[in-house]
């Protein structure tokens, strides 16, 4: 199994520029996170999706939207990127497990808006 | 609001030794607690979980401590390796979709 694959892994936009940001995840899991990670922090939660069909905004979405395609696929996209988008982002997923909510994260694409 | 946050940026530990990494957050209503190791380059990697009915959980060399009197949680690493060193990360979560992380601790093993 690959786990959770992401392309790109690198990407350089200029400003007002808009691009997708793939996700795809082999282990049937029904949630699905995408995540920036800006130097020096933690992981932000952008938008998750807990089943199929489901989206929902989490604590950064502004500029940002995204689609699961299916069980698979959770692309994310930017519309207008802004230099402030410049981040590393990841995507996750998780099985559905009360309680528990272990996430497996894909490798990361670096995004810089010049 | 919420937070989670680590006490400590850094950690310096010796080869052999054991570490021990802070984690505070101030959401009471947390029930789930989870760390994460991340290497350069690469997407964070599961360590060890614990729920709010348990205190301590133990796994392959890491032991994750629980304290929900003053909210606190702390992993602590056995033995520590040069492959240990990485930013490790706290995270909680008080719904069964969300997980909020903490700012992370960047730890360096000296040989």
């Amino acid at each position: 199994n690959a786990g959770v694959t992401q392309t790109p892994k690198f990407q350089v936009l200029k400003t007002g520029q808009s691009m997708t940001l793939q996700c795809a995840q082999d282990m049937n899991h029904n949630s699905m996170y995408w995540y920036r990670q800006d130097p020096g922090m933690g992981l932000r939660l952008i938008y998750y999706s807990a089943s199929e069909g489901t989206t929902d905004k989490g604590e950064v979405p502004n500029g940002y939207n995204v689609s699961r395609l299916n069980k698979r696929e959770f692309s994310l996209r930017l519309e207008s990127a802004a230099p402030s988008q410049t981040s590393v982002y990841f995507c996750a997923s998780s099985e559905e497990e009360t309680g528990y909510n272990e996430q497996f994260f894909g490798p990361g694409t670096r995004l810089t808006v010049l | 609001g919420e937070s989670v946050g680590l006490h400590l940026p850094t950690l310096s530990v010796q080869e052999g030794d054991n570490s021990i990494i802070n984690c505070a957050y101030s959401n009471s209503a947390s029930d789930y607690f989870i760390w994460y190791k991340q290497e350069s380059g690469k997407g964070p990697q599961f360590i060890i979980d614990i729920r709010s009915n348990m205190d301590k959980r133990q796994g392959q060399r890491v032991t994750v401590l629980l304290n929900k009197t003053v909210k606190h949680l702390s992993l602590q690493i056995a033995a520590t390796q040069p492959g240990d060193s990485a930013v490790y990360f706290c995270a909680e979560s008080s719904n069964d979709y969300k997980l909020s992380f903490g700012a992370g601790t960047t730890v360096t093993v000296r040989a």
